[in-house]
């Protein structure tokens, strides 16, 4: 199983509409989760990130997470052409009792987002 | 804004050379990381580094990588021996107190002829 699984794509959707976009994770002790935007040939560029269950919003973006699912979802309002990239999901785990700091950063492979005009 | 900077931008080089990748990550941040991306693959983790030593590490990096802080604003990956199979994108990131939030750097492309 993946660790963290995202549909490819690509997601092709009309300017101005609601882009939604799906990750599903299987480390249960996963507890900081990142959206991250990257265009061709470039680094992934953070966007959201969310720890708590819920509904996080920052603008046009509304990142949403349900640990019992073991799920995370972007949601681009009024989506532009700009916005047209490959959407990383990002999973880190926890920190354990002894205070490590698990810093690694587990990728889903993006799923690729079209806006046409 | 501050940000994380790379260089080269492309590093080219011959089979079992040995590459130094340089980063200088944001100035006031603890935790430094390096990821890789071959083409048309997903971000992979390499290693991370805290307090002057490695914190974790894939399996990807093996003994032919190794990575230092050689003063207080530079942060090196190195390549030995260099493969066909090491050509990717080399991603080095950043971040502050906590350690939660990465930010990346523009990254380097190696190819590995």
């Amino acid at each position: 199983q993946k660790e963290v699984e995202q549909n490819s794509g690509p997601l092709s959707v009309p300017e101005g509409a609601i882009a939604s976009l799906n990750c599903t994770y299987s480390d249960r002790v996963s507890q900081s989760f990142f959206w991250y935007r990257q265009y061709s040939g470039k680094s992934p560029e953070l966007i959201m990130s969310i720890y708590s269950n819920g509904d996080k919003e920052d603008g046009r973006f509304t990142a949403q997470l349900n640990k019992a699912s073991q799920y995370v979802s972007l949601l681009i309002r009024d989506s532009q052409p700009s916005d047209s990239a490959t959407y990383l999901c990002a999973v880190k785990r926890r920190k354990d009792a002894g205070g490590t700091s698990y810093g690694k950063l587990t990728f889903g492979q993006g799923t690729i987002l079209t806006v046409h005009p | 804004e501050p940000e994380v900077t790379q260089t080269p931008s492309h590093q080219v080089t011959q089979m079992g050379q040995e590459v130094i990748l340089r980063c200088v990550p944001i100035s006031n941040h603890l935790y430094f990381y390096w990821y890789r991306q071959i083409l048309g693959q997903k971000v992979e983790f390499l290693v991370s580094f805290y307090n002057n030593e490695i914190s974790e590490k894939s399996e990807i990096f093996d003994d032919q990588f190794s990575v230092e802080r050689p003063d207080g604003s530079n942060f090196t990956l190195k390549i030995r021996s260099t493969k066909l199979e090491d050509s990717a994108m080399y991603f080095c990131a950043s971040s502050g107190a906590g350690g939660r939030t990465q930010y990346f750097g523009p990254g380097t492309r190696l190819t590995v002829l």
